[in-house]
């Protein structure tokens, strides 16, 4: 089982720059959302799609853009990359919004902007 | 606003002896908790999860405990083994997605 597939698993960028994170779920999951991960921060909230067809900003979504493109997609886009955006990027999914269920997350992208 | 934290922010225990791992939380209307294992380079992966009516819940060799009236809750892992090294994650809900905790260094030395 795929689960949650993020790609790329790498990216260098330099200042300036724009990227899209893809991130697609095989498990028919209604919510998605975007977690950036830095040292001694843990799991900071992006953005999240509570279903197809929504978005909402999470904690520190200043710097990036969403598309929920279908139920299995959902996109994390940085129009003009900045030093402060390197860090670690998850994507997970989950059953429901409202539902008391688990999280499943990806293998991450490691993002370095110079 | 509200905070989920980590009392440790690293362990070590011998292999075969008991870990307990601690997370407190201040949001009181937190409903549904669940710890996360993160093994270097991976994802956070799903170890157990325990809602507000219960206080405790066992799975195979971890226990989670729920101490609503301290906002206080732990993992207990059982008999810890060398693959149980790990960053290990409270998180809570009580909106719209989960609040992670800074996480808990756990090394299981030999």
């Amino acid at each position: 089982n795929a689960g949650v597939t993020q790609t790329p698993k790498f990216q260098v960028l330099k200042t300036g720059q724009s990227m899209t994170l893809q991130c697609a779920q095989d498990m028919n999951h209604n919510s998605m959302y975007w977690y950036r991960q830095d040292p001694g921060m843990g799991l900071r909230l992006i953005y999240y799609s509570a279903s197809e067809g929504t978005t909402d900003k999470g904690e520190v979504p200043n710097g990036y853009n969403v598309s929920r493109l279908n139920k299995r997609e959902f996109s994390l886009r940085l129009e003009s990359a900045a030093p402060s955006q390197t860090s670690v990027y998850f994507c997970a999914s989950s059953e429901a919004f409202v539902v008391n269920t688990e999280a499943f997350f990806g293998q991450g992208t490691r993002l370095t902007v110079v | 606003g509200e905070s989920v934290g980590l009392h440790l922010p690293t362990l070590s225990v011998q292999e075969g002896d008991n870990s307990i791992i601690n997370c407190a939380y201040s949001n009181s209307a937190s409903d549904y908790f669940i710890w996360y294992k993160q093994e270097s380079g991976k994802g956070p992966q799903f170890i157990i999860d325990i809602r507000s009516n219960m206080d405790k819940r066992q799975g195979q060799r971890v226990t989670v405990l729920l101490n609503k009236t301290v906002k206080h809750l732990s993992l207990q892992i059982a008999a810890t083994q060398p693959g149980d090294s790990a960053v290990y994650f409270c998180a809570e809900r009580s909106g719209y997605a989960l609040n992670f905790g800074k996480g808990t260094s756990l090394l299981v030395t030999p």
